[in-house]
């Protein structure tokens, strides 16, 4: 099992271009989230979803989209870049039941000049 | 108000010896769980400890120890015996119960806990 893999690993881009991040993976989890991380700041939840088809807004959702269109992959997308998005992308994935445990993919690091 | 707060930046300890790092909770939830993850300067999260707000036990895995005081509102987490591998970044998480209706279970985290560990 590859557990949750992110694409790509690294990412520059210029203010005004778009991007999107994909997330994929394999354990079947219904739930799966989209997280930023500043420095001095824990993780930050941007989108989520709780299953194939549907999305919602977490705590930092502004200038960022999400789908959900097949149970194995979520992907977010960046129509404008700004700067102040230049962070630590992680994306994780989670089941149903039990303690619900996040398993978090590599991250991707995205820088905005 | 900081939903989760971990009030110590950056811990020292010296290899062999135990370490507490402290964390503090706010939730009106009767139902959640809080989670411990570590973060090595590779980056990846990984997944240390779980203690449920029902369980009254004290959860452990291995040389982790969760220590969780239920009037207090805290999960300290308990690290015996340091490594040099524990020298990483420690996150405090929150999972709260179903009080939006969304069912989203998703995880607030604290700020960290930088651990070096001397040798």
């Amino acid at each position: 099992n590859a557990g949750v893999t992110q694409t790509p690993k690294f990412r520059v881009l210029k203010t005004g271009q778009s991007m999107t991040l994909l997330c994929a993976q394999d354990m079947n989890h219904e739930y799966m989230y989209w997280y930023r991380q500043d420095p001095g700041m824990g993780l930050r939840l941007i989108h989520y979803s709780v299953g194939e088809g549907t999305t919602a807004k977490g705590e930092v959702p502004d200038g960022y989209n999400v789908s959900r269109l097949k149970k194995q992959n979520f992907l977010l997308g960046l129509e404008s870049a700004a700067p102040s998005q230049t962070s630590v992308y992680f994306c994780a994935s989670s089941y149903l039941t039990g303690s619900y445990e996040q398993y978090f993919g590599p991250g991707t690091r995205l820088t905005v000049t | 108000a900081q939903k989760i707060t971990q009030t110590q930046p950056g811990m020292f300890v010296q290899e062999k010896e135990a370490v507490t790092l402290d964390c503090t909770y706010d939730t009106s939830d009767q139902s959640y769980g809080l989670f411990w993850y570590k973060q090595p300067s590779s980056g990846e999260m990984i997944f240390l400890i779980y203690q449920g707000s029902y369980d009254e036990q004290n959860a452990t895995e291995g040389r982790y120890s969760l220590n969780f005081q239920k009037a207090r509102k805290s999960a300290n987490l308990v690290i015996s015996a340091s490594q040099l591998g524990d020298s990483a970044m420690y996150f405090c998480a929150m999972r709260e119960g179903r009080s939006s209706g969304a069912g989203s279970y998703q995880l607030t985290f604290g700020k960290g806990t930088k651990l070096s560990v001397i040798p």
